[in-house]
């Protein structure tokens, strides 16, 4: 079984702060593949990242950064500089392989983290 | 590409009441998928169709809920009759056949806000 465990419920900084979400996953699968999403107040869910098994290169995306580390079960997201239009849900799923099988490309999520930026 | 469609993106109904969802996915893609998030807790998955066929439907959770796919297209997910605990986000997303060594990737659609009162 798939499991995806956010800590964190809400997190809440003030503009400028750095801040980092955690997230910790657990699976069988050798081959899998680990997203994050944004649901801002408007509802939609914004596709962030994805990071396959084999990859564990972090990456920066601006002000997102994210930190792989298979040996620990971990994909942790830091946004540096917080701004107030970070405010909303995040989410870290996780994908079993793709291909023609029961749980082919169904993403298990985390509870999320609630982050409010204050001003 | 259009993107992934539902409809509607809202819905208020009281409980009893019956709510159809429908979710268009982007043409071409087999894998469409229902996921709902209901108050504060994760996004759930609730069913995979590949083409018109259930692949997977173990995240159902109760007879009420009907999904379907006629033809392969467009989903409908019908519930009925609504409870008060039906309330929460219902996204659809899709992705295309998987190839091998290629990543398929899932859309997700911008979801439909239910509300039984």
């Amino acid at each position: 079984a798939q499991k995806v465990t956010q800590a964190q419920t809400e997190i809440s900084v003030v503009e400028k702060e750095d801040v980092t979400l955690d997230c910790v996953y657990e699976t069988r699968d050798t081959t899998y593949y680990l997203f994050w999403y944004k649901q801002p107040p408007s509802g939609e869910l914004v596709f962030l990242i994805r990071r396959n098994s084999f990859d564990e290169q972090n990456e920066i995306s601006g002000r997102y950064s994210w930190n792989f580390q298979k040996s620990t079960s971990s994909f942790n997201f830091t946004i540096t500089a917080s701004q107030v239009v970070d405010s909303a849900v995040y989410f870290c799923a996780l994908s079993g392989p793709q291909g023609h099988n029961t749980n082919a490309g169904k993403s298990t999520f985390g509870d999320g983290t609630t982050l409010t930026v204050k001003p | 590409e259009a993107g992934v469609t539902q409809f509607p993106s809202h819905s208020v109904i009281e409980k009893g009441q019956t709510v159809t969802l429908r979710c268009d996915p982007i043409s071409g893609h087999d894998n469409l998928y229902w996921y709902r998030r209901v108050m504060g807790k994760e996004i759930k998955f609730l069913l995979h169709f590949v083409k018109e066929s259930k692949q997977d439907e173990s995240g159902m959770p109760n007879n009420r809920f009907l999904a379907e796919r006629t033809g392969g297209t467009y989903s409908t997910l019908k519930v009925q009759p609504a409870e008060l605990e039906d309330s929460g986000v219902y996204f659809c997303a899709s992705s295309r056949s998987p190839f091998s060594g290629v990543y398929n990737e899932q859309f997700f659609g911008p979801g439909t806000r239910l509300t039984v009162l």
